[in-house]
């Protein structure tokens, strides 16, 4: 059963417009999120995070916003680049971080058209 | 170097065929992962390390074997695959084996494993 959910695999936005990237997650003990992108041909790199205690959390171009009644947190890019193309993948954390890793969603290709 | 440094970078080998994934950090990390990519799949945690012992074994079958002889080398040692284990191998590592700690997981480029 996963318990981090992305149900896009893929997302096509004009350049300059505003990309949206969606992630569900069933585990309420979560309290720890991460965006990753991902090019072919390279391991993911970690991109912006959130903690629960926050709804929103920006980084230049960048913006997560995370609903915790609702289980979900979206990645904004604004406005959108080609280099943006890539693999996100959404990911998540227990309580304190903990030495068990991160558990992944199944990551949404996002295309960005010239 | 720098970062988080896989070797090689892709394999094909047969199910009777014995060999092992490197990974090496430079990143003065103490916790070091092993994640599979298969396609169409989450990325899935194989193994954790901790202090160069090993803290969690997501239940990955015994053809698997992980070596860690300091914080700085993670080695994955494989031996009679089956196909289905054809996937991108990615270490990882991580400060205090914590999420969210400063830097988080920093990953290598993978080995894509092909087994034939």
């Amino acid at each position: 059963d996963q318990q981090v959910k992305q149900n896009s695999p893929s997302l096509s936005v004009q350049e300059g417009r505003i990309s949206i990237l969606n992630c569900d997650y069933t585990n309420s003990m979560f309290d720890y999120f991460l965006w990753y992108k991902k090019y072919p041909a390279e391991g993911p790199t970690f991109l912006i995070s959130i903690s629960s205690i926050k709804d929103k959390n920006e980084d230049g171009r960048f913006t997560v916003f995370l609903n915790k009644s609702a289980k979900h947190l979206s990645l904004h890019i604004v406005p959108s680049q080609p280099g943006d193309s890539a693999v996100y993948f959404c990911a998540a954390s227990g309580p304190g971080g903990g030495a068990d890793g991160l558990t992944f969603g199944k990551g949404t290709h996002l295309i960005i058209q010239p | 170097e720098t970062g988080v440094t896989q070797t090689p970078r892709h394999l094909v080998m047969g199910m009777t065929n014995k060999k092992s994934l490197k990974c090496e950090q430079h990143l003065g990390h103490n916790a070091m992962y092993w994640y599979k990519q298969s396609a169409k799949k989450p990325l899935e945690l194989m193994f954790v390390y901790s202090l160069e012992e090993r803290v969690e074994n997501n239940s990955v079958p015994s053809r698997f074997s992980p070596e860690c002889p300091n914080s700085s080398h993670l080695f994955l040692h494989l031996h009679t695959l089956q196909p289905e284990d054809s996937a991108l191998y990615l270490c990882a590592s991580s400060q205090d084996g914590r999420a969210n700690s400063i830097g988080t997981l920093h990953f290598g480029n993978g080995t894509r494993l092909t087994v034939t």
